[in-house]
């Protein structure tokens, strides 16, 4: 299993609504990222937190808010979505917070399948 | 021309057989590079890890980097059924600056090993 967890497994959502995903880290991870994965293709960069403070957002559209409240703690809070959002939502995390380097790679959660209907 | 080129397969192969996947890549600023194996409905989980030119071996996994001609491979040894997944290369460049360790990713390639 891994050491990252995300909630919830499975979401279907309305146009309309509003949802959370919710991803947890308990190594000590300075660095967290969001992920989204279309099928057949590889996960894209949404957004990079670097010791709790937002450091990339790769132009995600607005619908799409990412929030840290704590070193251990990410979510994605989603409203108004779109079908095409329909995705695998992946969370990582990487042990420093400037990100990648010899002894900090990048551990994935199992991730939140998510379809907008 | 995509920054990392990798082959999508599909590739099968039986029980028993080696196995090799390869990556290539443009960016001269990759100094990192990972292999994760993706089952289907799960996340990515990290195999290899290896910085800059070289070998390294875990078990039935070998990882080897090339940098001079920017070529990665991954061999596996004594494929078993439960190897069967799609494997993705990754790379980053040197942490730090505004990169903070973003990863480029191949396409995958999807191999099955048949018993």
């Amino acid at each position: 299993d891994t050491e990252v967890t995300q909630t919830p497994k499975h979401l279907v959502m309305g146009m309309t609504n509003k949802k959370s995903l919710k991803c947890e880290q308990h190594m000590g991870h300075r660095a967290m990222y969001w992920y989204k994965q279309k099928a057949k293709k590889p996960p894209e960069l949404m957004f990079v937190y670097s010791y709790e403070k937002l450091s990339i957002n790769e132009s995600v559209p607005s619908r799409f808010s990412p929030e840290c409240p704590n070193s251990s703690l990410l979510n994605l809070h989603l409203h108004a979505l779109q079908p095409e959002d329909s995705a695998l939502y992946l969370c990582a995390s990487s042990q420093e917070g400037t990100g990648i380097s010899y002894n900090s790679p990048l551990h994935f959660g199992n991730g939140t399948r998510l379809t907008v209907t | 021309q995509k920054e990392v080129e990798q082959d999508p397969g599909p590739l099968s192969v039986p029980e028993g057989a080696i196995v090799s996947l390869n990556c290539t890549y443009s960016n001269s600023a990759f100094q990192y590079f990972m292999w994760y194996r993706q089952y289907s409905r799960k996340g990515p989980e990290l195999l290899m890890y290896t910085y800059s030119s070289g070998n390294k071996e875990d078990g039935r996994f070998t990882a080897q980097v090339d940098k001079s001609s920017k070529y990665i491979s991954l061999f596996i040894r004594d494929s078993q059924p439960s190897d069967s997944a799609t494997y993705l290369c990754a790379m980053s460049a040197v942490a730090g600056g505004t990169s903070y360790g973003k990863l480029t990713f191949g396409q995958g390639t999807i191999l099955t090993v048949h018993p």
